[in-house]
């Protein structure tokens, strides 16, 4: 049974760096089968995509994101990470990592992480 | 303002049938596969369908998907009150070149 949790503070200040990690237990992010995404809920919200890598490095990010996020993976550890920096009120949210299936036209999110909130606050 | 349009909520009573519909454009749902996720309350998604109208396991076919040119559609037969949850559709949009998801959907059993 593949799972994911998401570990990093609960709060960060307005203009730091918001970093969280994701650990993959049940599955391999070197697998090639799949990438690894970050996707976030602002209270009350709907999802965001954030962006997604896969084992060799290469990502991709939200066009309206991408000047503040960098996405990595730690094959050694099974884990991947976001940073996202420069935060406001705005990126308070609950954050999700999740597995992604991407194969041409298709791709699909399957499981999610139980998600963890990230209140940006003075 | 999501790129995917959703009703914000839904309802039905118990045994129904309810549909939630869900509207994009050329540049996703006219080109790509949906994806439709459950949220239950106070918790994280779960895929519900995949590639417009399959189901993973352990979802009862009680929930379909299906996709007709730029709009897709949920169909929840014979509703339950555990069918109380939020539903995303989602797609692969080529301009963005990434995921997008629809607003969301608030389905209330009364």
């Amino acid at each position: 049974q593949v799972q994911l949790q998401e570990s990093g503070p609960g709060l960060v200040k307005p203009s730091e760096t918001l970093s969280l990690t994701c650990t993959v237990s049940g599955d391999s992010v070197s697998s090639g089968s799949y990438y690894w995404s970050w996707i976030r809920q602002p209270p009350g919200k709907g999802l965001e995509w954030i962006g997604f890598i896969y084992h060799s490095g290469s990502t991709n990010q939200n066009p309206s994101l991408k000047s503040r996020v960098t996405i990595s993976v730690d094959t050694s550890k099974n884990q991947f990470s976001l940073k996202l920096r420069f935060v406001t009120a705005a990126d308070t949210a609950v954050y999700y990592c999740a597995r992604v299936f991407i194969s041409g036209a298709l791709h699909w999110f399957d499981p999610w992480g139980q998600g963890t909130l990230v209140t940006v606050s003075s | 303002q999501s790129v995917l349009t959703q009703p914000p909520s839904a309802s039905g009573t118990p045994g129904q049938r309810v549909t939630i519909s869900c509207s994009g454009s050329s540049s996703n749902i006219g080109s790509n596969t949906v994806n439709w996720y459950q949220q239950l309350p106070g918790t994280a998604p779960t895929l519900l369908i995949y590639t417009n109208t399959q189901r993973p396991s352990g979802v009862p076919d009680r929930f379909s998907g299906s996709r007709s040119g730029a709009s897709a559609s949920l169909a929840i037969s014979g509703l339950q009150s555990e069918d109380e949850a939020d539903y995303y559709c989602a797609t692969w949009d080529d301009s963005l070149n990434g995921p997008v998801f629809g607003g969301g959907t608030k389905l209330t059993v009364l």
